[in-house]
């Protein structure tokens, strides 16, 4: 079974600054899609980037970026000039695409704080 | 287009009742998944329907079933409901099946006394 580890249950950053949010998976699996949800204390789990493991490039959307390592079977974000509404949950989630379904497996997530 | 939306917001029920959740999808989306947020944890997938037929179902006691309807919408149903079935119930759609991506509602939180 595919499993995702986010071992930062909490993160801080100031306000400006740069902060990296680590994710791990496990799979036997070549082809797969990588994701990072963000969720605020709203509760709407909002899609922040994807990627699919077949490319080499790395995802990119405005401040948040991702360093997809396959073979370590890494997917870390990024974020970049940090503001005070990312202050959130963050999650990393795993999906096969040849499962036959849509079924998303989420990391315990990283609780991101922005001090101002 | 209107987003995901799910209704109730909030529920609150007593062990051992029923209770029904439902989802609407984005305007053109024929997949459904839901999923079980207990606090402090990531989600939980709890089932998939696509064009009214279950595509899979996560390991969840057969007391959660779920349906969808011919205009895409579902329904989420507990039944005998515990205490540790108190959680956020998020609904997640998407066009079609395959290589698409999931747009998420902003759930239910269901509280069990």
């Amino acid at each position: 079974a595919q499993t995702v580890t986010q071992s930062q249950p909490e993160m801080s950053v100031q306000e400006a600054e740069t902060v990296t949010l680590s994710c791990t998976y496990d799979t036997s699996e070549s082809d797969y899609y990588l994701f990072w949800y963000k969720q605020p204390p709203s509760r709407q789990m909002i899609l922040i980037i994807r990627q699919e493991a077949y490319k080499q490039q790395n995802a990119t959307e405005n401040r948040f970026s991702v360093n997809f390592q396959k073979a370590a079977k890494s997917f870390s974000l990024k974020i970049s000039d940090s503001q005070l509404g990312d202050a959130a949950m963050y999650f990393c989630a795993y999906r096969r695409t040849n499962l036959g379904n849509e079924k998303l497996t989420f990391g315990t997530g990283t609780r991101l704080t922005i001090i101002p | 287009d209107a987003g995901v939306t799910q209704s109730p917001t909030h529920l609150i029920k007593t062990r051992g009742q029923q209770v029904t959740l439902r989802c609407s999808p984005i305007s053109g989306h024929k997949s459904v998944s839901w999923y079980q947020q207990v606090l402090g944890q990531g989600p939980q997938f709890i089932f998939q329907y696509y064009e009214k037929e279950e595509r899979g179902r996560g390991n969840f006691p057969d007391r959660f079933s779920a349906r969808q309807f011919p205009n895409y919408s579902s329904e989420l149903n507990v039944n005998a409901l515990l205490l540790g079935d108190s959680a956020l119930y998020l609904c997640a759609t998407q066009r079609t099946s395959g290589r698409e991506t999931q747009y998420f509602g902003p759930g239910t939180r269901l509280l069990v006394l």
